[in-house]
């Protein structure tokens, strides 16, 4: 398997800009969460979906993001607009609920907005 | 609130030891805690499980306990190597299927 795939993994934009990032979580697994790091505030978890339904986005920071979640293979994470303080490397993790929850990253997506 | 602590400081070592950190929680009941590995530029990769009513398991030179009346789980790295350093992070969970909700992990470097 190809694990989980995260694009872009780069991204710089500017300030008011919308963003979406993309996620691929691994075939099979009916868990998907998305995760946010920085260096002040670690992983934090912003929402995660379980059979492609949100359970719980109550780490989504603001009106301004957005993640849906339209099939079992795909997942987006939007920000509209954009903030100079969203700059974060932004982490897709899947896993099988039910199991005892481990979970696969992705390689990240690294926002920068000016 | 529920809160997941590990120390920030990072930890050097010499190649050989062992390493010791440490993941405290507050106002948590977790069935089992995780810990994962996150080299720089990636994301973190799972390495053992242990569950609340395990007092320990190992994997290879990883050794993790559990104590559920402290609130506190110890990761040990033995016979430590260069290769080891790398952030590590604990997770607690409190059923199958819950969110994972991740501490600041700990930086650990090994000095060969």
């Amino acid at each position: 398997d190809a694990g989980v795939i995260q694009s872009p993994r780069h991204e710089v934009t500017e300030m008011g800009q919308e963003v979406t990032l993309r996620c691929k979580p691994i075939s099979g697994h009916n868990s998907l969460f998305w995760y946010r790091q920085t260096m002040m505030r670690g992983l934090e978890l912003l929402i995660y979906f379980n059979n492609n339904v949100p359970i719980d986005d109550s780490g989504m920071p603001e009106d301004r993001f957005s993640a849906k979640m339209p099939n079992a293979s795909f997942s987006t994470l939007k920000i509209q607009p954009s903030e100079p303080r969203d700059s974060a490397v932004y982490f897709c993790a899947s896993g099988i609920q039910g199991a005892t929850g481990e979970l696969f990253f992705g390689e990240g997506s690294r926002l920068t907005v000016l | 609130s529920q809160k997941i602590e590990q120390n920030s400081e990072a930890l050097n070592i010499q190649e050989g030891k062992t390493a010791t950190l440490t993941c405290n929680y507050t106002n948590y009941s977790p069935a089992y805690l995780q810990w994962y590995r996150q080299d720089p530029g990636r994301g973190p990769v799972f390495l053992l499980l242990i569950r609340e009513n395990e007092k320990e398991k190992r994997k290879e030179r990883l050794k993790v306990t559990f104590d559920t009346t402290l609130k506190q789980s110890l990761f040990h790295i033995t016979a430590s190597q260069p290769a080891d350093s790398a952030t590590y992070l604990c997770a607690p969970v409190k059923a199958a299927g819950n969110k994972l909700t991740f501490g600041g992990g700990t930086r650990v470097l090994v000095k060969p």
